[in-house]
């Protein structure tokens, strides 16, 4: 049965700085995964899908690393803002999952300070 | 022009008592699914729907029964209400099955009193 991990749980920064948010997943027979944020009270937003053929993914100040043999993903966020402030999930996409639906992680909850 | 939408937005109800969300998405998706989010903000799986095929996760009772009446709706029916059903339900859709990026809607709070 996956599992995703995600850490830290909570992650507090400086406006300005570049961060690095962890997932790992325990089943490397993925087919992709996904970062998706979520703001308080709301939906899920997509951010990045890296299929597992992929090494990585880029979308503006964001960038996703797969490493698919580890087990590992990273979600990198250059000079973040204020406006970056949110729950960040990692999930993955696997046929194991017993309704091939995503299997998410708990979330790392990220404050950017002003 | 919003992609995946829900409604009701919020959903207050009795227990036991039979209620019905709606699931609608106008991306021209192939797929499409439920999640619920718990107190502690845990996501999981509950159902994907692909071409009149039906995947349902082990841990869902079967007082929940999601119905398509086309491709575009996948509607969540819940009888027999508990308060442990009280939660966030998503609904999601992608293009594919397994390998396309999924969108979810904004998520229906269901309270349970």
């Amino acid at each position: 049965k996956q599992e995703v991990t995600q850490i830290p749980a909570a992650l507090s920064v400086p406006e300005g700085e570049n961060l690095v948010l962890n997932c790992s997943f325990t089943d490397s027979a993925i087919y992709n995964l996904q970062w998706f944020r979520q703001d308080p009270g709301k939906g899920l937003t997509s951010l990045l899908l890296i299929q597992s053929s992929q090494r990585e993914q880029t979308s503006g100040r964001l960038n996703a690393s797969l490493d698919k043999s580890s087990g590992r993903s990273t979600l990198y966020i250059a000079a973040s803002q204020p406006g970056d402030s949110a729950t960040y999930l990692c999930a993955v996409m696997d046929s194991g999952g017993g309704a091939d639906g995503l299997t998410f992680g708990k979330g790392t909850h990220l404050i950017i300070q002003p | 022009d919003t992609a995946v939408s829900q409604t009701p937005k919020y959903l207050v109800t009795q227990m036991g008592n039979d209620k019905s969300i709606k699931c609608e998405q106008n991306l021209g998706h192939d797929t499409m699914y439920w999640y619920k989010q718990d107190s502690k903000k845990f996501l999981k799986i509950m159902f994907s729907y692909n071409n009149k095929e039906l995947i349902i996760n082990e841990t869902v009772p079967n007082r929940f029964s999601p119905k398509s009446p086309d491709k575009a709706h996948l509607n969540l029916h819940i009888n027999s209400l508990e308060l442990g059903d009280s939660a966030v339900y998503f609904c999601a859709s992608s293009h594919r099955l397994l390998t396309d990026t999924q969108y979810f809607g904004p998520g229906t709070r269901l309270t349970v009193l």
